[in-house]
């Protein structure tokens, strides 16, 4: 059964430093890793996708990274700001006969980013 | 461009009173439809999902149920609620038989069983 972990759990930086996310897999038969952003009270937004043959996707100042080999993403958040403080999700979609359009979530990882 | 609704944002029950929430999806036919429960500190629980109407596979032996009446509507359910049944209720949908589709969430719905 694929598990999805992400540590720290919980994470504070000052404003302008860059963020290290981590995200690990158990199983490396996967379709692609998504991350997410979730505020307060909110849904989950969906901030990146990397295909399983991908290595990387961008957009703007988030890259993610996919090593599918040792069960690995890591979403970079380049110079912080208080704007991205907010609890960030990885989730996997495996390749299981019985998993198919089925994600696994990790628990996320809480982030303060402090003025 | 897609959009989908979830209701009510909030919502306080008594136990053993019965449930309903209600989640629709716009701009796109045929999704896969999916419910999750994120219980306060822990990740997200898959409870159901649902590749087409009147189709739904269960994750969880539980006291609720979905149905998929229309093509772009799914609801969750319960007869009788329990106090565990409180959490943080989220809808999302991920494109029909394409396996690199992102998946796309409601706002939620925040229940609280009394």
């Amino acid at each position: 059964k694929q598990e999805v972990t992400q540590i720290p759990a919980a994470l504070s930086v000052p404003e302008g430093e860059n963020l290290v996310l981590n995200c690990s897999f158990t199983d490396s038969a996967i379709y692609n890793l998504q991350w997410f952003r979730q505020d307060p009270g909110k849904g989950l937004t969906s901030l990146l996708l990397i295909q399983s043959s991908q290595r990387e996707q961008t957009s703007g100042r988030l890259n993610a990274s996919l090593d599918k080999s040792s069960g690995r993403s890591t979403l970079y958040i380049a110079a912080s700001q208080p704007g991205d403080s907010a609890t960030y999700l990885c989730a996997v979609k495996g390749r299981e006969v019985d998993s198919w359009g089925k994600f696994q979530f990790g628990a996320g990882t809480q982030v303060v980013v402090t003025p | 461009s897609q959009t989908i609704h979830q209701w009510p944002a909030t919502l306080v029950q008594p136990v053993g009173s019965p449930l309903s929430l209600e989640c629709t999806v716009e701009g796109t036919s045929n999704p896969n439809l999916y419910w999750y429960r994120q219980a306060a500190g822990r990740g997200l629980q898959l409870l159901f999902y649902s590749v087409g109407i009147g189709q739904i596979s269960s994750e969880v032996p539980q006291n609720l149920s979905a149905s998929r009446p229309q093509d772009r509507q799914f609801i969750l359910s319960s007869k009788k609620l329990l106090l565990s049944d409180s959490g943080f209720y989220l809808c999302a949908w991920s494109v029909q038989g394409l396996y690199n589709s992102p998946l796309h969430f409601g706002n939620g719905t925040r229940l609280t069983v009394t």
